[in-house]
């Protein structure tokens, strides 16, 4: 166990549907990452919050949104969603600033049919 | 644009072999750079490489950065069935940790 949390672990919806994914940050960090890996494209890098504020955006489809709460979870949350929005999105966090590396959490593996 | 380019990008070897694995990256304000291994699921840590430490090595695995460069390459020496994965370069500033494609190790007995 990474200390990494996300929930759900495995998601299948509907195109044109809205989906949260939840991440809990290990104890202590303050930086949340998100990425999305699909096969083709490996890790992508989506947004960083850092102690509730957005820190870094790297290339997010406006379908898409993410929040850090107070208590520094974060949720990732995709709406009309397409088919090509499959795939396994991580959680990732930090104490910091990310150059001491990140721990990932298991990943919310995501099937839109 | 900051980018992360990895070689190459499948390898297939037997038990035994030494596999060397590339990374280039391009990343304004580059603080370290970072090596993961992905089996299933979430990648794990391996190595991290900054301006004061470019070399590092955990048993059969060894890294180095060379900051003139730009790359870094990760050893595995005696190779074994358990090293098969991915394994990520992922390279950053203050900002965020950008990676490359990933090399998908396949090591048959």
């Amino acid at each position: 166990d990474s200390g990494v949390t996300q929930t759900p672990k495995h998601l299948i919806t509907a195109t044109g549907q809205r989906v949260t994914l939840r991440c809990s940050p290990r104890s202590g960090d303050l930086s949340v990452y998100w990425y999305q890996q699909s096969l083709d494209q490996g890790l992508q890098f989506l947004i960083q919050y850092y102690n509730g504020e957005e820190r870094a955006k790297g290339n997010i489809l406006e379908r898409f949104s993410a929040q850090q709460f107070p208590d520094l979870h974060s949720e990732l949350n995709l709406s009309s969603l397409e088919l090509g929005d499959s795939a396994l999105y991580f959680c990732a966090s930090s104490v910091g600033l990310p150059a001491g590396g990140y721990t990932f959490g298991s990943g919310t593996r995501l099937t839109v049919v | 644009e900051d980018k992360v380019v990895q070689s190459p990008l499948s390898l297939v070897v037997h038990e035994g072999d030494t596999v060397t694995l590339n990374c280039s990256y391009e990343v304004t304000n580059f603080r370290s750079l970072l090596w993961y291994k992905q089996e299933k699921k979430a990648p794990t840590f391996l190595f991290m490489l900054t301006s004061s430490g470019i070399e590092k090595k955990s048993g059969r695995l060894s890294s180095i950065l060379d900051k003139k460069e730009l790359f870094s390459i990760l050893n595995i020496t005696a190779t074994q069935t358990g090293d098969s994965a991915v394994y990520l370069c992922g390279s950053g500033n203050t900002g965020k940790l950008i990676f490359g494609q990933g090399t998908t190790l396949q090591v048959k007995p």
